[in-house]
């Protein structure tokens, strides 16, 4: 089972709506990741939070928003996305340094369709 | 040069054999390295990490590490159909939380 909850499991939206995609994390990880990943692709980081800042932010479009509210969750906020947004969105959660090298568990995904 | 390199496939291999995926990494300090398992339709799931030169086993599976060559390999031994899935190799740099993926390898076991 996957300590690594994310919320809603499958979503579809138009253009111009607004949505937000939820993670949390229960291994006390202090590292969150959102990916994005297309069919026959491996996945692609989008954002890095780590201690619930923003430390990467891999030049993804302002459609996609990060959001951090505490070390244990993550939103992803959506709006005005486009039909190639459409992609299984993927979050992770790691420790941070320390002697661990930082395994990244992955959640079971949100699966995106834009209309 | 991509900086993680796997052979794309697929592979099929019969039940009960061995099966070997390998992947090349380009730069020299990274320090970690990751095998996922996808089944398709679902998230990736951690079966191997490995830091060290050498042998990692763990089951059926053995990941293996050569620094020198910059290749990572992950044996599966006594193949099954349910291994059937898509195997990402995964290299992580010292002080970085990025993970670099190679672009997958689809494992076929055939009964």
């Amino acid at each position: 089972d996957t300590e690594v909850t994310q919320t809603p499991k499958h979503l579809v939206m138009g253009m111009t709506n607004k949505k937000s995609l939820k993670c949390e994390q229960h291994m006390g990880h202090r590292a969150m990741y959102w990916y994005k990943q297309k069919a026959k692709k491996p996945p692609e980081l989008m954002f890095v939070y780590s201690y619930e800042k923003l430390s990467i932010n891999e030049s993804v479009p302002s459609r996609f928003s990060p959001e951090c509210p505490n070390s244990s969750l993550l939103n992803l906020h959506l709006h005005a996305l486009q039909p190639e947004d459409s992609a299984l969105y993927l979050c992770a959660s790691s420790q941070v340094g320390g002697n661990s090298y930082n395994e990244q568990f992955f959640g079971p995904g949100t699966r995106l369709t834009v209309l | 040069q991509k900086e993680v390199e796997q052979n794309s496939g697929p592979l099929s291999v019969p039940e009960g054999a061995i099966a070997s995926l390998n992947c090349t990494y380009s730069d020299r300090v990274s320090q970690s390295f990751f095998w996922y398992r996808q089944y398709s339709g679902k998230s990736p799931e951690l079966i191997m990490s490995i830091y060290s030169n050498g042998d990692k086993e763990d089951g059926r599976f053995t990941a293996q590490l050569n620094k020198a060559s910059q290749y990572v390999s992950l044996l599966i031994r006594d193949s099954q159909p349910s291994d059937s899935a898509t195997y990402l190799c995964a290299v992580k740099k010292g002080g970085s939380e990025k993970l670099v993926f190679g672009k997958g390898m689809k494992l076929t076991v055939n009964p």
